[in-house]
């Protein structure tokens, strides 16, 4: 099966910018996930979506980030304005949520951003 | 809230010498824990869960809840496994958010 794509895969932008990513994760997949790793630390979740509705949110700096699943396929994730210490590797995950080993997560390559 | 620890960054081994990398966690309930692994210019990817018991490219991880310890073993090291490990929790079984550790980075030395 084909796995979670992201793009881009790389994105150099100054602060105060807008930038973009774009997450379509595996064919089914009802969960989706969002995180942010950055340099020498490990994931952070973000935002969860289950289907098109948000799970889990609470990480989520909403002053200037924001995410949609709309349908319940693919997913953007925003940030508006970027900061500095925003420079990080944006993953996006996917899993069935089905049976025992539902809580798979599949991860894509990720986006690596640099805020200049 | 959950929390998930990996108290080395680096960890070098000889190939053929055993492996163990080191993780603990805490968490008031019935945690499910996770081992992912990233190879080199490769995607995360789930190498183990403890719910599974079984042993995956050789290495095994069991659950202390005594210790609140889920620490990653293998007895003979090779090269291929050089990659970075995470250690990850999810604090129930219905909701599947992964708490990850900070990593740790694992050299086989040939």
């Amino acid at each position: 099966e084909a796995g979670v794509a992201q793009s881009p895969r790389y994105k150099i932008i100054e602060k105060r910018q807008s930038v973009a990513f774009w997450c379509n994760p595996i064919s089914g997949h009802a969960t989706l996930y969002w995180y942010q790793q950055i340099l020498g630390q490990g994931p952070k979740l973000l935002i969860q979506f289950q289907n098109n509705g948000v799970v889990d949110d609470s990480q989520l700096p909403k002053d200037r980030f924001s995410a949609e699943r709309l349908k319940g396929v693919d997913s953007t994730l925003k940030i508006q304005p970027a900061k500095l210490e925003d420079s990080a590797v944006y993953l996006c995950a996917s899993s069935s949520g089905l049976g025992r080993g539902g809580n798979e997560q599949f991860f894509g390559p990720g986006t690596r951003l640099t805020v200049l | 809230a959950q929390r998930v620890t990996q108290p080395e960054k680096l960890l070098s081994v000889f190939k053929g010498a055993p492996v163990e990398l080191k993780c603990n966690y805490s968490y008031s309930g019935s945690p499910e824990l996770f081992w992912y692994v990233q190879y080199s210019r490769q995607r995360l990817q789930l190498l183990l869960r403890h719910i599974s018991r079984e042993s995956i490219k050789g290495f095994t991880a069991d659950l202390n809840k005594g210790e609140t310890s889920f620490h990653l073993k293998k007895p003979f090291a090779q090269e291929e496994d050089s990659a970075m490990y995470y250690c990850a929790l999810s604090a129930n079984f219905g909701n599947e958010k992964l708490t990850f550790g900070t990593g740790t980075r694992l050299t086989i030395i040939p």
